[in-house]
């Protein structure tokens, strides 16, 4: 399981409260990825970063930010906006050159609950 | 924009016996279409992948052919496995200035091999 590693495992949110998801690999990758999986449902690009101190949202950013201070590090925040933020999230990342560009990592997940 | 459809959404064969999934994208500059498979509870990893100049690629009992005229991928697996069964899902990248790596991925297809 080494590479990318996601805390906590399991998360409870309460009504108003905001969340941080932390994300960390030991890859050396430059690009990290944020996705929210719902049941029977594929991944969706909540948002993504290629290098430090810069991001880019993805399809389905509204409620949720991201922060890139640091290359090994990519932690998000489920802020209250988000109105049904249960779901499985995912953390990724891959290199953005040379033949392994794209292929991305996958961490463990974290599993959100709204209480 | 960008969009990858996947069929069947659930499949069931019989152990010993063969399984395609297939998708379709949308814009006509992808060039790289990795397969991800996803046991319950746990984290997507990369199964085989093939990049736009190639037609197929094997590795043991997988295979992926791509067909670029027509826009579509398939997996095939070949003497399926108990330890098969999981939700596979399809992906597809396309080229930007900068080569952002954003993967754009179909809905998924459980997979259940009956033994």
């Amino acid at each position: 399981d080494g590479g990318i590693t996601q805390s906590p495992k399991y998360l409870f949110r309460k009504e108003g409260q905001n969340v941080t998801l932390s994300c960390e690999q030991n890859l050396n990758h430059d690009a990290m990825y944020w996705y929210r999986q719902d049941p029977g449902q594929g991944l969706r690009l909540i948002y993504y970063s290629q290098i430090v101190n810069d991001f880019q949202k993805g399809d389905i950013a509204e409620g949720y930010s991201v922060s890139r201070e640091k290359k090994e590090s990519f932690p998000l925040t489920v802020t209250s906006a988000q109105k049904n933020p249960t779901a499985f999230y995912l953390c990724a990342s891959s290199i953005v050159r040379g033949l392994a560009k794209n292929i991305q990592y996958f961490g463990a997940g974290t599993r959100l609950s709204v209480l | 924009g960008e969009n990858v459809e996947q069929h069947p959404s659930t499949l069931s064969v019989q152990e010993g016996d063969s399984a395609v999934i297939k998708c379709t994208y949308s814009d006509s500059a992808s060039n790289y279409f990795p397969w991800y498979k996803q046991e319950l509870g746990k984290r997507p990893q990369l199964i085989i992948d093939i990049r736009s100049n190639v037609g197929e690629k094997k590795d043991q009992r997988i295979a992926v052919t791509l067909n670029k005229t027509a826009k579509h991928f398939s997996l095939h697996i070949t003497e399926t496995q108990p330890e098969d069964s999981a939700v596979y899902f399809c992906a597809a990248v396309r080229p930007k200035p900068g080569n952002t790596g954003k993967l754009i991925f179909g809905q998924g297809t459980t997979l259940q091999v009956k033994p």
